[in-house]
């Protein structure tokens, strides 16, 4: 089954303990990107990765980091978190980007609560 | 960047109401997909439509591509149908960023 998989899908954790956010697809995907998502705000997209060892900033890459060694897994990694980084994130993953027949898969999503 | 706009922002229907969201976008388009949001917070894939008319069950999509807006049609609702509705596209001339709306969330009341 064609799926995009994120974990933990869950997680409270606290000011400054480094966590990271497993993505993993098996579609053999070229793009891949995280969004988190806020009350009001959106959907707003953190880093993104056009292929592998190919990454790049978001609108919001502030406090993230990202890494794209292998093909499948783009995991999503807070050094040092802050209670602004509480959201609910996304991991999404589509063929290729910028051309027609695109269409986005996304994870489940991930609730991370930084107390 | 290309702009895009939803509505109407909220709406609640009784169920068995039929309704239409609307996507406004202020560019051309490669790719534009409609995803519901349901209450758990799972982003599920509606509709991939980038132009014309396609149907699954209530549900049914149009983008008028050359005139920049796309509709979703849900028929005879239900309260499962409940959530919020976002419209996501990649514009022609940004490949690398897909834009989300701002999304319609729809109460369907038995």
């Amino acid at each position: 089954e064609a799926q995009v998989t994120q974990n933990p899908r869950y997680l409270i954790t606290v000011t400054g303990k480094k966590l990271t956010v497993t993505c993993s697809q098996n579609m053999n995907h070229e793009y891949m990107s995280w969004y988190r998502q806020d009350p009001g705000l959106g959907l707003r997209q953190i880093y993104y990765s056009m292929n592998v060892e190919v990454t790049d900033k978001g609108d919001v890459p502030e406090g993230y980091k990202v890494s794209r060694k292998e093909k499948r897994n783009f995991p999503l990694i807070l050094e040092s978190p802050s209670p602004n980084q509480t959201s609910l994130y996304f991991c999404a993953s589509s063929p290729y980007a910028g051309s027609s027949g695109n269409t986005i898969y996304f994870g489940e999503g991930s609730w991370l609560t930084v107390v | 960047g290309i702009q895009v706009e939803q509505s109407p922002p909220d709406l609640i229907l009784q169920e068995g109401a039929n309704s239409t969201l609307r996507c406004n976008f202020s560019d051309s388009v490669n790719n534009l997909q409609w995803f519901h949001q349901n209450p758990w917070g799972q982003l599920i894939n509606l509709f991939y439509i980038p132009s014309g008319t396609k149907q699954n069950g209530r549900l049914s999509a149009t983008t008028v591509a050359t005139e920049r807006y796309s509709l979703l049609y849900i028929s005879s609702s239900q309260t499962t149908d409940s959530g919020v509705y976002f419209c996501a596209l990649e514009g022609k001339t940004s490949y690398d960023k897909v834009i989300f709306g701002p999304g319609t969330s729809l109460s369907v009341i038995p």
